[in-house]
């Protein structure tokens, strides 16, 4: 299966500064790369994704980069708020229906 | 609201037992994900139904079991509970049955086991 690892676990910046988190992989056949946000005893849910046939999208704050290369893709969180301070998890995947494997989650900490 | 619905919320129960889980998917969305997440701990794959079907295994345990049914809501039964499995159980949704998709997630069963 996928091996699917996340820097840093922990991520503690001061309110305004930037985040960067990146998700490293295994799988070369793996084209699409999401980013879930997972509050305090809340659902994870997507944040941003983003396909194998571009390198970079944006929203707004947020950013995702992939180099399908050197099999990794990071999030950027520009202006970070308190309301970022949570666990973010990388989760590559295929079409094939294989088993799904999430990172291990970046705790981010958001200092005002 | 992300459209999936997970039953009970919470659920304490003692060693040894055996509880359901149920979740409804999103209207329209035929694949159904079942995930596990310890305290402090990432998201561990179970397993994950297609219309009805098992489609990938992940690390479920032997005591685990899980389907889907006809009208596409599944079941995740957990039996011979051990301490070790109090966790936070969620299940997701995605409409095919591909994993390069959005998953919508449910809010999860905090299952305790004394």
């Amino acid at each position: 299966g996928e091996n699917v690892e996340q820097h840093p676990s922990t991520l503690s910046v001061q309110e305004g500064d930037s985040a960067v988190i990146k998700c490293t992989y295994s799988d070369s056949a793996s084209n699409y790369f999401p980013w879930y946000k997972q509050e305090l005893g809340k659902r994870p849910q997507l944040i941003i994704d983003i396909r194998s046939n571009v390198g970079e999208k944006k929203d707004q704050r947020i950013a995702v980069t992939l180099n399908k290369t050197a099999k990794h893709f990071s999030l950027h969180i520009t202006e970070t708020q308190p309301e970022d301070s949570a666990v973010y998890f990388c989760a590559p995947n295929n079409n094939a229906g294989n088993m799904l494997t999430f990172g291990g989650g970046t705790r981010l900490m958001v200092k005002p | 609201d992300s459209g999936v619905t997970q039953t009970p919320k919470h659920l304490i129960t003692a060693t040894g037992q055996r509880v359901t889980l149920r979740c409804s998917p999103r209207s329209g969305d035929l694949s159904v994900y079942w995930y596990q997440q310890s305290l402090d701990q990432g998201l561990q794959f179970l397993i994950q139904y297609y219309n009805g079907e098992e489609r990938a295994k992940g690390n479920i345990l032997e005591r685990f079991s899980a389907q889907q049914f006809p009208d596409l809501h599944s079941e995740l039964n957990l039996s011979s509970l051990e301490l070790g499995d109090s966790a936070l159980y969620f299940c997701a949704s995605t409409p095919g049955g591909s994993g390069a998709n959005i998953q919508y997630f449910g809010a999860g069963t905090r299952l305790s086991v004394l």
